[in-house]
């Protein structure tokens, strides 16, 4: 069973169009991300959500709405894309206490083309 | 701020030769974790390694193992006898505490490793 499975794999779509990418984790995890992979490769978050509530909102143009309907799930809403949203998103989970804290989780990533 | 350093951006090895990939940390936490991950050319992230800020002692598995100086904050990653399917982008990350008590992952800008046959 995947762990932390996102959809689609890839996604190519036009300027000023609106799309969602959906994650679903079935580890029990608390916490899940969304990360955005630049052409460097480079990785950052942009948000985090815990037990459904938003807890990181890095600087994200408001285009970009994150909905957790519950624990198990961390969709990603983007609206009137441009094409400097053209990357590789990730979505992740992980199980944070005091006590512990465990590696992050990734799905296989979306290769979000804007043409 | 926290932030994490691979100061590494491309490395080239021949087949069977030793690598070692570098990552400098630093941080206001006194518990924290650091990770590494393993980014093949499919693009997934492959989870390799996590270490408890508390626990220093060195790790080895298999052909890979672990240097963890706090003193220094390195954090640093070696292959042995690196094969053609090691050639990947390599990330070190660490974890950041939030008041809210969970924390989030900050990643190094990753090192690009090609094993040439």
């Amino acid at each position: 069973d995947t762990a932390v499975s996102q959809t689609p794999k890839y996604l190519v779509t036009q300027m000023g169009n609106d799309k969602s990418i959906k994650c679903e984790q079935n580890l029990g995890h608390d916490t899940m991300y969304w990360y955005k992979q630049d052409s460097k490769k480079f990785l950052k978050i942009m948000f985090s959500y815990n037990n459904k509530e938003l807890i990181i909102n890095e600087t994200v143009p408001n285009r970009f709405s994150p909905k957790s309907p519950d624990k198990a799930h961390l969709n990603l809403h983007i609206n009137s894309l441009e094409l400097g949203d053209s990357a590789v998103y990730f979505c992740a989970s992980s199980q944070v206490s005091r006590l512990l804290n465990t590696e992050a989780f990734f799905g296989q990533g979306t290769r979000l083309t804007v043409v | 701020a926290q932030k994490v350093t691979q100061a590494q951006t491309e490395i080239s090895v021949v087949e069977k030769e030793d690598v070692t990939l570098d990552c400098v940390y630093e941080t206001r936490d006194t518990t924290y974790y650091l990770f590494w991950y393993k980014q093949p050319p499919s693009g997934e992230l492959v989870f390799l390694i996590r270490r408890n800020s508390f626990d220093e002692q060195n790790e080895i598995s298999g052909r890979y193992s672990w240097n963890f100086q706090k003193s220094t904050s390195s954090f640093n990653f070696t292959i042995t006898a690196s094969q053609v399917v090691d050639s990947a982008v390599y990330f070190c990350a660490l974890s950041e505490s939030l008041t809210s008590g969970t924390y989030k992952y900050i990643f190094g800008t990753g090192t690009r490793l090609k094993v040439l046959a």
